[in-house]
């Protein structure tokens, strides 16, 4: 069964330092998402990206935070400058044609701000 | 607003029984609806879906149920096994860009 890939599973970083989380989505998905789990909270949505192009973004995605798609596989989440509370798990989500077929997550990276 | 909180309500089974497990969602503009379960360490795992022009759904050993009226989901696991030990969230689309928002979950313990 296809799989959204993530690295690293774990990632440890000094404050104010950049992280970079890596996602390959599902080969033939077209629309691609980051969400974050802070430790013992609900799963919240950060961004959604679709032709290249942020199509949708929260509260918390502010300017500290940015979206690319390098090349035709990966899907990358950049923190600039990371503060104490960015520590959370982040998890990356890919459907092929919009929510209501093969919404697929990673497992996701454990970000831990130290 | 916001629901924070560090402990998820938890719902302890006995191996066999059927498991009901409950969720408000907050848009009544949302269409679709999904079940999500998490075991410790992992992404969210699709279980079931249903559109809003739907009151109930079967799957494997999993039914649910909406009431748009006052916004209800809910989740039936029959002859829960100790493998369905885990937290289940429910989920709504809410934008046309497939974005998610997610409930609170709740804990199921599986006990033999």
């Amino acid at each position: 069964e296809p799989e959204v890939t993530q690295t690293p599973s774990h990632q440890v970083t000094q404050m104010g330092q950049e992280v970079i989380l890596r996602c390959v989505p599902i080969s033939n998905h077209l629309y691609f998402y980051w969400y974050r789990q802070i430790l013992g909270q609900k799963v919240e949505f950060l961004v959604s990206f679709y032709n290249n192009e942020i199509s949708e973004k929260s509260e918390i995605f502010d300017d500290q935070f940015s979206v690319e798609r390098p090349d035709g596989s990966n899907f990358t989440l950049k923190i600039r400058s990371t503060k104490l509370e960015d520590s959370a798990m982040y998890f990356c989500a890919s459907t092929r044609t919009g929510v209501n077929y093969g919404y697929t997550f990673g497992s996701g990276t454990r970000l831990t701000v130290v | 607003g916001e629901s924070v909180g560090l402990h998820l309500p938890t719902l302890s089974v006995q191996e066999g029984d059927n498991s009901i497990i409950n969720c408000a969602y907050s848009n009544s503009a949302s269409d679709y609806f999904i079940w999500y379960k998490q075991e410790s360490g992992k992404g969210p795992q699709f279980i079931i879906d249903i559109r809003s022009n739907m009151d109930k759904r079967q799957g494997q050993r999993v039914t649910v149920l909406l009431n748009k009226t006052v916004k209800h989901l809910s989740l039936q696991i029959a002859a829960t096994q100790p493998g369905d030990s885990a937290v289940y969230f429910c989920a709504e689309n809410t934008g046309s860009w497939g974005k998610l928002q997610f409930g609170a979950g709740t804990q199921v313990v599986v006990t033999p």
